[in-house]
């Protein structure tokens, strides 16, 4: 089955405690992103991949990093989480920029 | 302005009742048009996608695309409950980084 995961899909931390959110997909797509929605401000992109090793900023990199080095895997790095670094997360992939976007089920990020 | 526009809603349809949601865009080279639904807590998943001005039927669901007027519409006949959801327009740039915006999305709430 085609799908995109992505792990935890649930977690609380504190503030500072360096976490790792995971995503693999099993399309071998090549492009791959990762969003934050928040309530009234929709999805935003937070970085995005075109190829393995080949990572760039979106509109909200900031407190993110990223790392591309399979094609399959996107893990979305949160180094030292704040508050406002509380949203719903969601990893994704097409087979090349512009097309057609699939989403894993989310992640729910709480940072107290 | 905002690249890609949403009317937030929510928008109460009765069922049975055509449910008509807008989307407008700002860069007037935008190639493709996407629309996703959203069920809350859920990741979207796609609907329908259209390239060419003129209208696109599948099943229920229709989508207008008028590039001279830069706006994008579903229209969803015979709604049903099961159609109350969050419904995310998405819009292919046309710059060179041709990437996908979203917009904030509308809620639409089928009344019974």
């Amino acid at each position: 089955e085609a799908q995109v995961t992505q792990n935890p899909r649930y977690l609380i931390t504190v503030t500072g405690k360096k976490l790792t959110v995971t995503c693999s997909q099993n399309m071998n797509h090549e492009y791959m992103s990762w969003y934050r929605q928040d309530p009234g401000l929709g999805l935003r992109q937070i970085y995005y991949s075109m190829n393995v090793e080949v990572t760039d900023k979106g509109d909200v990199p900031e407190g993110y990093k990223v790392s591309r080095k399979e094609k399959r895997n996107f893990p979305l790095i949160l180094e030292s989480p704040s508050p406002n670094q509380t949203s719903l997360y969601f990893c994704a992939s097409s087979y090349r920029t512009g097309n057609t976007i699939y989403f894993g089920e989310g992640s729910w990020l709480t940072v107290v | 302005q905002k690249e890609v526009e949403q009317n937030s809603g929510p928008l109460s349809v009765p069922e049975g009742a055509i449910a008509s949601l807008n989307c407008t865009y700002s860069d007037r080279g935008s190639q493709s048009f996407f629309w996703y639904r959203q069920y809350s807590g859920k990741s979207p998943e796609l609907i329908m996608f259209i390239y060419s001005n003129g209208d696109k039927e599948d099943g229920r669901f229709t989508a207008q695309l008028n590039k001279a007027s830069q706006y994008v519409s579903l229209l969803i006949r015979d709604s049903q409950p099961s159609d109350s959801a969050t419904y995310l327009c998405a819009v292919k740039t046309g710059s060179s980084a041709s990437k996908i915006i979203f917009g904030s999305g509308t809620r639409l709430s089928i009344r019974p």
